[in-house]
């Protein structure tokens, strides 16, 4: 079945740039919209963005300034970059799959597919 | 954004319990919510799309109702693997958003 695994460095530097890659195996990137996610340490998961395989992208508001989605579909993979990084970033960070099912009141979203995350700490 | 509140935060229950979680919308979001498992060190599993359809390969206990702002999560004879954190997410406007989870322990 499909898999996604997350890579890059687990320590990053304040002010510095944060760079993951996601790796999906067992199917094609094409198709589907390729989604960041963190979870900061003992809270809630927050929505970073999207890449669609074509190469559009959707960010949070709240890190927008920040935040760079791209993909390589040579590769099969998807790549985050954050700048700028303060300890408020330090969070496990997950790659998903966004899918959708269509039903007669029009699609459903929702993500199916999930790496195990890696986490990401930003100090000195 | 779409604030999403669960509760409750915590949940102590027994096996073969019956338990419901609930998730409110500070806005409507029609049937455009997810629920999730997530246990430590784990990546989280999608259990419910559409505030009410299975997933694959999820069992049976589990259950989802709602529309609009208020949502339910219910598990019918908890299992000892059900113990987890759940959360909800709504995928109606972006930014997408979570609730903040709920903890559910063994009693």
């Amino acid at each position: 079945q499909l898999q996604l695994q997350e890579s890059g460095p687990g320590l990053v530097r304040p002010s510095e740039t944060l760079s993951l890659t996601c790796t999906v195996s067992n199917g094609s990137i094409s198709s589907y919209y390729w989604t960041w996610v963190r979870q900061s340490p003992g809270k809630g998961l927050e929505w970073i963005g999207y890449i669609y395989y074509s190469g559009s992208t959707n960010y949070n508001p709240s890190l927008k300034s920040r935040v760079t989605i791209s993909v390589d579909r040579s590769r099969n993979q998807f790549f985050l970059r954050l700048t700028s990084v303060t300890a408020a970033d330090t969070a496990i960070y997950y790659c998903a799959r966004e899918a959708n099912f269509y039903e007669s009141a029009g699609p459903l979203y929702y993500f199916d597919y999930w790496g195990r995350g890696t986490l990401v700490t930003v100090s000195s | 954004d779409i604030q999403l509140t669960q509760s409750p935060s915590f949940l102590s229950a027994s096996i073969g319990d019956r338990v419901t979680i609930t998730c409110r919308a500070s806005q409507g979001v029609n049937s455009h919510l997810a629920w999730y498992q997530q246990k430590p060190g784990m990546a989280p599993k999608l259990l419910i799309y559409g505030a009410a359809t299975l997933q694959n390969g999820v069992p049976s206990r589990f259950s989802g109702s709602g529309s609009g702002t208020e949502f339910s999560l219910t598990i019918s004879g908890l299992q000892p693997e059900d113990f987890a954190t759940y959360s909800c997410q709504q995928l109606s406007n972006y930014p997408y958003t979570f609730g903040q989870g709920t903890k559910l322990e063994i009693k």
